[in-house]
């Protein structure tokens, strides 16, 4: 089954530095892959996804990721933070039947942003 | 256009209970996934409906279950409530014609916060 793993619950940065959080996949065939945001008392929101058409990705709010095949990575960047960053993020991938409605979420990576 | 809409936000049962909750898609959407939070298994599919049939389902015994109607609104039901069940419970919509749905963008709701006592 395709899994990912997010790499550190918890990350802080401060307000203008750069954000770099860290999503591996475990798959022989390249999925397609996603970055959701979660605020507090809310829903999930799609930031961006990898569908194979481009390895680098651009997404809303400034964030974009860069998939890599020979790391199986896809890991979310942005070059400078907001305080309204400050959310939960979640990277995801497709089963192999690749429905992106049956999607399989990683752990999640808690982002403080520092003034 | 309104977003999906869940209902109740939260709510409160005891063991050995049933719930009943909704979710309203995106109008024109037509495919309802549900998705269960918990702090201890993150975020685990339960399972997706599709013109009132189901056309996914995750890995979750049979307490749980879903139903759609033909306005595409979506129920799900959780049986004989367990501890385990307290979770924030999401739901999202999509058009859900296309076949993988990958050119589609998954909405989804505020979730229902459920506390099994």
């Amino acid at each position: 089954a395709q899994s990912v793993t997010q790499l550190g619950s918890h990350v802080s940065v401060s307000e203008g530095a750069l954000v770099l959080l860290r999503c591996n996949y475990s798959s022989s065939v390249p999925p397609y892959l996603f970055w959701y945001v979660q605020y507090p008392n809310q829903g999930l929101q799609l930031l961006l996804k990898y569908t194979s058409a481009a390895t680098l990705v651009k997404g809303i709010n400034g964030f974009e990721a860069e998939f890599k095949k020979s790391e199986t990575s896809f890991h979310l960047t942005k070059p400078s933070a907001h305080m309204s960053d400050a959310a939960e993020y979640f990277c995801a991938v497709t089963p192999v039947s690749g429905s992106a409605r049956q999607l399989t979420f990683g752990s999640g990576t808690q982002l403080t942003v520092l003034p | 256009k309104a977003g999906v809409t869940q209902t109740p936000r939260y709510l409160i049962k005891t063991r050995g209970q049933q719930v009943t909750l909704s979710c309203s898609p995106i109008s024109g959407h037509r495919s309802v996934s549900w998705y269960q939070q918990t702090p201890g298994q993150g975020l685990q599919f339960l399972f997706e409906y599709f013109s009132e049939t189901q056309r996914n389902k995750g890995n979750f015994p049979g307490r749980f279950s879903g139903r759609q109607f033909s306005n595409s609104r979506s129920e799900m039901n959780v049986s004989t409530l367990e501890l385990g069940d307290s979770a924030l419970y999401l739901c999202a919509s999509t058009p859900g014609a296309s076949g993988t749905g990958i050119k589609e963008t998954q909405y989804f709701g505020p979730g229902t916060r459920l506390l099994v006592l």
